[in-house]
């Protein structure tokens, strides 16, 4: 049972546009969110995050949105750039410990 | 700089050999985890622990065993390899105030054939 799921495997757009990717959850324990990088040969990396009480959280380029109705968030990238090119896991907390449920993944190619 | 290392980037192993892997992180971090990542599959918990000498279980922890007699490695075991624990084993570590922004390590590769 998938309760974190990344429908889209590959997301390609070209430099400077913006890059959308989205994770759908169903486990309403979940009440914090999370999106990792992950490039080639290396471990993800921490990109940013959302509690279930906000619905917007920015860091420069990096958006992410919660619908917690809709069990939907999504990460925005404006404007997109060639070294945003990797793979996106969103992921999901609040079940204890620390513990993460992960998405698929989502490949991100930006063309310059 | 935060550094989570795993003791091999790649590793092959025989059907039915014990293999340890071995992960050590140098920031005082209170949880470990171990996942494994397999194409469409994402990232999935096998084990984590919390503090020295505690354990549970994660999503997938059948075929596998951790041991953390020190706070700063976390060891995962399998005790009888099987193909299908050819994968991508990713270490990470997390501090207890901001338990989701956990730190990976590179990974280690391991193919049982």
């Amino acid at each position: 049972d998938q309760q974190v799921k990344q429908n889209s495997p590959s997301l390609s757009v070209q430099e400077g546009r913006i890059s959308i990717l989205n994770c759908d959850y169903t486990n309403s324990m979940f009440d914090y969110f999370l999106w990792y990088k992950k490039y080639p040969a290396e471990g993800p990396t921490f990109l940013i995050s959302i509690s279930s009480i906000k619905d917007k959280n920015e860091d420069g380029r990096f958006t992410v949105f919660l619908n917690k109705s809709a069990k939907h968030l999504s990460l925005h990238i404006v404007p997109s750039q060639p070294g945003d090119s990797a793979v996106y896991f969103c992921a999901a907390g609040g079940t204890s410990y620390g513990k993460l449920t992960f998405g698929q993944g989502t490949i991100l190619t930006v063309h310059p | 700089d935060v550094k989570v290392t795993q003791s091999s980037r790649y590793l092959v192993k025989r059907t039915g050999e014990k293999v340890f892997l071995e992960c050590v992180q140098d920031m005082d971090h209170e949880n470990m985890f171990w996942y494994r990542q397999d194409p469409g599959l994402g990232l999935r918990l096998i084990y984590f622990s919390y503090d020295v000498k505690m354990k549970e279980k994660g999503d997938i922890p059948e075929g596998y065993s951790v041991s953390r007699e020190k706070k700063e490695r976390f060891s995962l075991i399998l005790e009888s390899a099987s193909t299908s624990q050819t994968s991508m084993y990713l270490c990470a570590s997390s501090p207890t105030d901001t338990r989701y922004e956990q730190y990976f390590g590179p990974g280690t590769r391991l193919t049982v054939t």
